[in-house]
């Protein structure tokens, strides 16, 4: 079946540091990959997605690009600011139907 | 558009009473989905509906859990009884094709 592993956390940075967060998939088929991003206290909101191989998604100075050779979708920024502190989700799916998602990595960004 | 509205924002109830959380989708957008967060489990399904039909509720829990979508605007979880361990924050989401879900700001339940 489907599945995603993200790396682990907490990872905590400094402010303007580079960020990774690592997410490799298992999938059958040919899924969608997604990046979500909880803020304290509130839902989950879509951050940025890529709907085949070799797609890049990117939003708010975040990127990931699905790479089907290493079964990977990466984030990356490259300045990160205090704003950035959540918790990352990486999921998979057919899109409108059941997402499969990572464990979730906690970010923290110290100014 | 309002995004998808959950009601309410925080629920505190005794053991044993029943619990009844409230979800308003995205219209138009033909999938739901229930899940519930916390810390130990983090973010687990329990069912989701596809044109207010449910598909899969393998995630439900126990004969506790109850989900309904009586129609395409609005769609509930029911508790009963509660007890301490169903203590969570509950997340509906609505998705449309192959956009991604979009998530509700949940429902955060306490059952003392």
């Amino acid at each position: 079946g489907n599945s995603v592993t993200q790396m682990e956390g907490p990872v905590t940075l400094s402010e303007e540091a580079f960020l990774t967060i690592n997410c490799t998939y298992t999938a059958t088929g040919y899924p969608s990959l997604f990046w979500y991003v909880q803020y304290p206290g509130e839902g989950l909101q879509l951050l940025l997605k890529a709907t085949k191989a070799d797609d890049k998604g990117s939003n708010k100075g975040f990127e990931a690009t699905y790479r089907k050779e290493t079964t990977s979708f990466h984030l990356e920024k490259g300045s990160v600011q205090v704003s950035d502190s959540a918790v990352y989700f990486c999921a998979l799916g057919p899109g409108a139907q059941k997402l499969v998602f990572g464990q979730g990595t906690r970010l923290t960004i110290n100014p | 558009d309002a995004g998808v509205i959950q009601s309410p924002r925080h629920e505190v109830t005794e053991m044993g009473q029943e619990v009844t959380l409230r979800c308003k989708p995205i219209s138009g957008h033909d999938y739901l989905f229930w899940y519930r967060q916390t810390m130990m489990r983090g973010l687990e399904l329990l069912i989701y509906f596809n044109n207010n039909v449910p598909i899969d509720d393998s995630g439900m829990p126990e004969d506790r859990f109850s989900a309904k979508m009586p129609n395409a605007s609005f769609s509930n979880l029911k508790i009963q009884p509660s007890e301490p361990r169903d203590s969570a924050v509950y997340f509906c989401a609505s998705s449309l094709h192959r956009d991604g879900y979009t998530f509700g700001s949940g429902t955060r339940l306490t059952v003392v």
